[in-house]
Parts: C-alpha cells; sequence; structure tokens
C-alpha cells in the first residue's frame, strides 16, 4: 500500500512554455501533498504544501505565480510550471500524506526530471 | 531553523564490510527520524522510520539507531553488496510541523 505515482517521469520543452506535472495517491487518500524540488548533487528542498480544497503554502523564495499548485481532489495534486526557463531545470518530486496509518510519513512518488531548453 | 546534516557526503567501501552512515540534527524536538534511499534519477525509498520514543529499529541487513539528546542517528549497513550503492538520505519532522527537512545525503558506492 501507499504508492505515489507522477507523470511524466521526464519532460523537454521550450523556454517559455508550461508544463503540468501530475502527482497521484493510488491506494490511499492524501490530505496533504508536498512539492519538492532537487538539483544535481543536492538534497531536496521543500517547495509547497497542500491541502486537499484549499490553497497551497509555498515556502519562503519559492513564486506561487510561477510554480501553480493545485490540489483538487484526495488523490491527486499538479504542479504547473509557468513559462519555463532553462533554470526551471530540475528533478521534482511530489510527496503525500493521509489519514490513519499514512499519518506518521509522507509517501514519495517517483519524481518527474523537467528539462527546459 | 532545523538543519540536518550527513557525513560522510561521500563513501566507498569493498563489498562485505560492514559501515555506518552519521546524521545529526540541531533540533531535538523530532517525533520521529526516517531513513531513505535514492537511487540515481529516481524518487526516494523509505528504509526505516524510528518514533521519538525509540532507540533502533532494524530491517534486514539494515539497523538504525536514533539518540534524540544528542541529535545524532546512524544507518548501520551490514555486509555491504553492491546493490546497496545509493544516495542515503536522513530526514526529520519537528514537532507541530509536519514538513521534512531532509539531511545533506551520503552517496554511497559499494565496491564489488
Amino acid at each position: 500500500g501507499a504508492v505515489v505515482s507522477q507523470h511524466p517521469s521526464w519532460v523537454i520543452c521550450k523556454s517559455g512554455t508550461s508544463v503540468k506535472i501530475e502527482c497521484r495517491s493510488l491506494d490511499f487518500q492524501a490530505t496533504t501533498m508536498f512539492w519538492y524540488r532537487q538539483f544535481p548533487k543536492q538534497s531536496l528542498m521543500l517547495m509547497a504544501t497542500s491541502n486537499e480544497g484549499s490553497k497551497a503554502t509555498y515556502e519562503q523564495g519559492v513564486e506561487k505565480d510561477k510554480f501553480l499548485i493545485n490540489h483538487a481532489s484526495l488523490t491527486l495534486s499538479t504542479l504547473t510550471v509557468t513559462s519555463a526557463h532553462p533554470e526551471d531545470s530540475s528533478f521534482y518530486i511530489c510527496s503525500a500524506r493521509g489519514p490513519g496509518r499514512y499519518t506518521d510519513t509522507q509517501y514519495f512518488g517517483p519524481g518527474t526530471r523537467l528539462t527546459v531548453l | 531553523k532545523q538543519e540536518v546534516t550527513q557525513i560522510p557526503a561521500a563513501l566507498s567501501v569493498p563489498e562485505g564490510e560492514n559501515l555506518v552512515l552519521n546524521c545529526s540534527f540541531t533540533d531535538s524536538a523530532i517525533y520521529n527520524l526516517q531513513w531513505f534511499r535514492q537511487d540515481p534519477g529516481k524518487g526516494l525509498t523509505s528504509l526505516l522510520l524510528i518514533q521519538s520514543s525509540q532507540r533502533e529499529q532494524t530491517s534486514g541487513r539494515l539497523n538504525a539507531s536514533l539518540d534524540k539528546s544528542s541529535g545524532r542517528s546512524t544507518l548501520y549497513i551490514a555486509a555491504s553488496q553492491p546493490g546497496d550503492s545509493a544516495t542515503y538520505l536522513c530526514a526529520v519532522p519537528n514537532f507541530g510541523n509536519e514538513k521534512l527537512t531532509f539531511g545533506t545525503g551520503t552517496r554511497l558506492t559499494i565496491i564489488p
């Protein structure tokens, strides 16, 4: 149990375009989802926390107008990178937490590699 | 603000050896600590989760210990294998805060 998927697993786009990444909890209800980014050989940095049905809470320094997060259902959150630029190229990982036995930890997706040309 | 540090940043050992990875954190007000493994270009795999009331957890060849008062945790890997090669991350949430703070990671290479 506690499987989280991400789609796509990798994406290449041109500078100026927008890219949407999906994060789904497959077998539990994710009341909270988290979005991280990871640069090469660095650790994970939290970007934002989202609770189902409410606005996301962004970490300091993360532009909310650039990284749009929607958590419209208990199994799906999306991250949209708007007007992407080469510096947005990174590995984006989501995680999810749920009620009951899914409370103690976050369950991580496999990540999405974004390359902006 | 919680800071989590892992030493060493990289480690190479011959196959078969036992090894220890270290994790230290500055704020001891945690309710658990978790060790993850990350293969290159992949997501995170949870290895062990230690509750604040516990001192250690074991899973197969892995043993993780937690000393809250000193702000330290260790991950012991017995009889290392090439398949153990990966980056190992520790992470802690704070009380009243569901966010995870990740350590800097240790990149482990097991030499066949």
